[in-house]
């Protein structure tokens, strides 16, 4: 009963350096989605897709790419890591069962970048 | 531009000691506001959801309520398993785009 999976858990990159955070679902779920958190701040979004094959950006998508390729598979890409992408990142997903209506969401463990 | 706004930002209450949290939020077209329960070092765990004013849901000591302009998360006689961070979210018109609160952190002490 795996649902939201994250990997790695922690990674410090130095500036500069690239890298892909990565997620994968086991709930079919079409809906997924990428968090970042601060300290003291709510979850921000950054990409999310709503199939295999559609994304969209979000409130904070500058310095990330997102591809969705599979249903089960969403994978976050910080290019030229800066040290203002350090945070903690959540992976989501959901099914909205009924039109119109937002779903709840299932959210992976997380991943606590370092970039320094 | 859609917001939401939770108070207080921590709560400390002794075991027993029942407390609200506030959920404040503007948004256009409301597609659902959430409540999530988050434990250091892991991911948001969902509480409820609640899609109409008026509407109301249950679990265990916590009870969340909402109306048109914001929702309230109610403990009542907590206990110490109940210490963590609680967050709002709301869904507007645009799908799949939740909006959420900086979280209430709240402290349940023997």
């Amino acid at each position: 009963n795996a649902g939201v999976t994250q990997t790695p858990k922690f990674r410090i990159l130095k500036i500069g350096q690239s890298m892909t955070l990565q997620c994968t679902q086991d709930m079919n779920h079409n809906y997924m989605y990428w968090y970042r958190q601060d300290p003291g701040m709510g979850l921000k979004l950054i990409y999310y897709s709503v199939g295999a094959g559609i994304t969209d950006k979000g409130e904070v998508p500058n310095g990330y790419n997102v591809s969705r390729s599979t249903t089960e598979d969403f994978p976050l890409r910080l290019e030229l890591a800066a040290p203002s992408q350090t945070s903690v990142y959540f992976c989501a997903s959901s099914y909205p069962r009924v039109q119109g209506i937002n779903e709840k969401l299932f959210f992976g463990s997380g991943t606590q970048l370092s970039v320094l | 531009e859609d917001q939401v706004t939770q108070s207080p930002e921590a709560l400390r209450l002794q075991e027993g000691e029942s407390s609200s949290l506030n959920c404040s939020y503007t948004v256009s077209g409301l597609r659902g506001l959430f409540w999530y329960r988050q434990d250091p070092g892991k991911g948001p765990e969902f509480l409820f959801t609640l899609y109409s004013a008026g509407e109301e849901k249950e679990k265990e000591r916590l009870k969340a309520t909402l109306t048109k302009k914001e929702s309230f998360l109610h403990i009542t006689a907590p206990k110490p398993e109940d210490s963590a961070t609680y967050l709002c979210a709301v869904g507007g018109s645009t799908l799949g785009r939740l909006y959420f609160g900086r979280g209430t952190q709240l402290t349940v002490w023997p």
